[in-house]
């Protein structure tokens, strides 16, 4: 089925330590990006990327990197996660990224303890 | 700063009734506006995504509508269902953001649709 898959699903992680996110899409698409929702702030926007080779900044980037060797995979870093990170992160894709539909996956829920 | 409104926060309606959620936004410049579905402990899922030129669009039972001078969107869906109760939010991208996906998400409205 086509569409985006992240891993994990769920993670409980102790403080201070690094932690990807992993997100791979077979769209096809050139626009990736990583959201989080947390209760009472709604989606908010970390990193995303154009094109594969690009990334820039969102909203709130602190404590978070990303790259894009391939169009495909969009993995996220936490460097050392801190408790503040607990959350829910959710990877989508648009084709363009002009075209502004976007396309979510299934979301992977982060506990840092 | 552009900020997204919805209201109300939650929903509750019988079964086969038409029903209207609403979205504000405090700056019409906007590239285009989207409405989302999201179920319990999913992902969100793309219902509608009208342009900025453009006034409504339909999918089956639904139909969004776009009034940007007013900073406004409603999402019209008609004889609701059971399988409609879900979270709905809408989301704008700003005008200059158009390739960094910066959607500015509303809080949602949880429609819960009673038998």
């Amino acid at each position: 089925i086509a569409g985006i898959t992240q891993a994990p699903t769920s993670q409980i992680l102790a403080a201070g330590r690094r932690m990807t996110l992993r997100c791979t899409q077979d769209m096809r698409h050139n626009a990736m990006y990583w959201y989080r929702q947390d209760l009472g702030l709604g989606l908010r926007l970390i990193h995303y990327s154009n094109t594969a080779g690009t990334t820039g900044k969102g909203e709130v980037p602190d404590g978070y990197s990303v790259s894009r060797a391939n169009t495909d995979d969009f993995p996220l870093t936490l460097a050392s996660a801190v408790p503040s990170q607990t959350s829910v992160y959710f990877c989508a894709s648009s084709r363009d990224g002009d075209t502004g539909e976007l396309f979510f996956g299934e979301g992977s829920r982060l506990t840092v303890l | 700063k552009q900020e997204v409104t919805q209201i109300p926060a939650a929903l509750s309606v019988p079964e086969g009734e038409n029903l209207v959620l609403n979205c504000s936004f405090t700056d019409s410049a906007i590239y285009n506006l989207q409405w989302f579905r999201q179920d319990p402990g999913k992902g969100l899922t793309s219902l509608l995504l009208i342009q900025s030129s453009q006034r409504e669009q339909t999918s089956g039972r639904l139909n969004a509508s776009l009034d940007k001078s007013s900073g406004r969107s409603t999402l019209y869906i008609a004889a609701s269902q059971p399988g409609d109760s879900a979270t709905y939010l809408c989301a704008v991208l700003p005008d200059g953001s158009s390739n960094t996906g910066k959607l500015i998400f509303g809080q949602g409205t949880t429609l819960q649709v009673k038998p």
